[in-house]
């Protein structure tokens, strides 16, 4: 089973600020299934980037997404009061998937 | 409009049974998968398993192998997840998902609101 660890677990940012949010693999993913989620108090999971890099519909353009192999990275690039949520890594291989265990975005 | 309805929360005592429910509408529910992912409280996401209601092929995340059942009817557009025998350490937000392939990248893109099961002597 792939494990993927996040970091850091909790990230401490102001609003108008740039963060960026890691997520390690222990073995290669494949792009094409590795995904990000942000989720917010009560509410479901929302897709922001599938295939490591493409903006899931309706997600603005200061969310993007990077990276191959075993290192992806979610960068938000200006900090908006509504981004400040739990973010989470995904992937789906050899028929299992698994998520990272969370970055918290909190504000400073 | 595409979407995922759960049953509602549900309270049971240790060693009961329990089937619970997501209704997918607005879309063709036999073309897409559909996961189920568990969040205890104050915790994070785990990926439990998929199910593709056109042939019911099911796959199982290691941890949850043999301590659920994830079934489909594609008569009525549901997909079930259910436990034989509830433990206190099933009490948990459990969500499912749709699994969509754009482009041949895939990721869960419509998810229900969440059933709250609560196993509680």
């Amino acid at each position: 089973e792939i494990v993927l660890t996040q970091s850091p677990g909790t990230l401490s940012l102001s609003p108008g600020e740039r963060a960026t949010l890691s997520c390690r693999a222990s073995q290669s993913v494949s792009s094409s299934y590795l995904a990000w989620y942000q989720q917010k108090p009560g509410q479901a999971p929302r897709l922001l980037i599938y295939g490591a890099s493409s903006r899931a519909t309706g997600i603005p353009d200061r969310f993007s997404g990077s990276g191959s192999g075993t290192d992806f990275t979610l960068t938000i690039s200006r900090l908006e009061p509504e981004d400040f949520a739990v973010y989470y890594c995904q992937q789906y291989g050899s028929s299992q998937g698994t998520f990272g265990q969370g970055t918290k975005l909190e504000i400073k | 409009e595409v979407q995922l309805v759960q049953s509602g929360a549900e309270v049971k005592k240790p060693g009961e049974s329990l089937k619970i429910s997501c209704k997918g509408s607005g879309y063709s529910f036999t073309s897409y998968w559909i996961g189920w992912v568990r969040q205890m409280p104050g915790k994070g996401l785990e990926w439990m398993g998929i199910i593709y209601p056109g042939d019911s092929d099911t796959r199982y995340s290691p941890s949850f192998q043999g301590q659920v059942t994830i079934s489909a009817d594609k008569s009525i557009s549901t997909a079930y997840l259910q436990w034989s025998s509830l433990k206190a350490s099933d009490t948990a937000m459990y969500y499912c998902a749709r699994e969509v392939t754009i482009f041949g990248a895939d990721a869960f893109d419509i998810w229900g609101q969440g059933t709250m099961v609560t196993v509680s002597s």
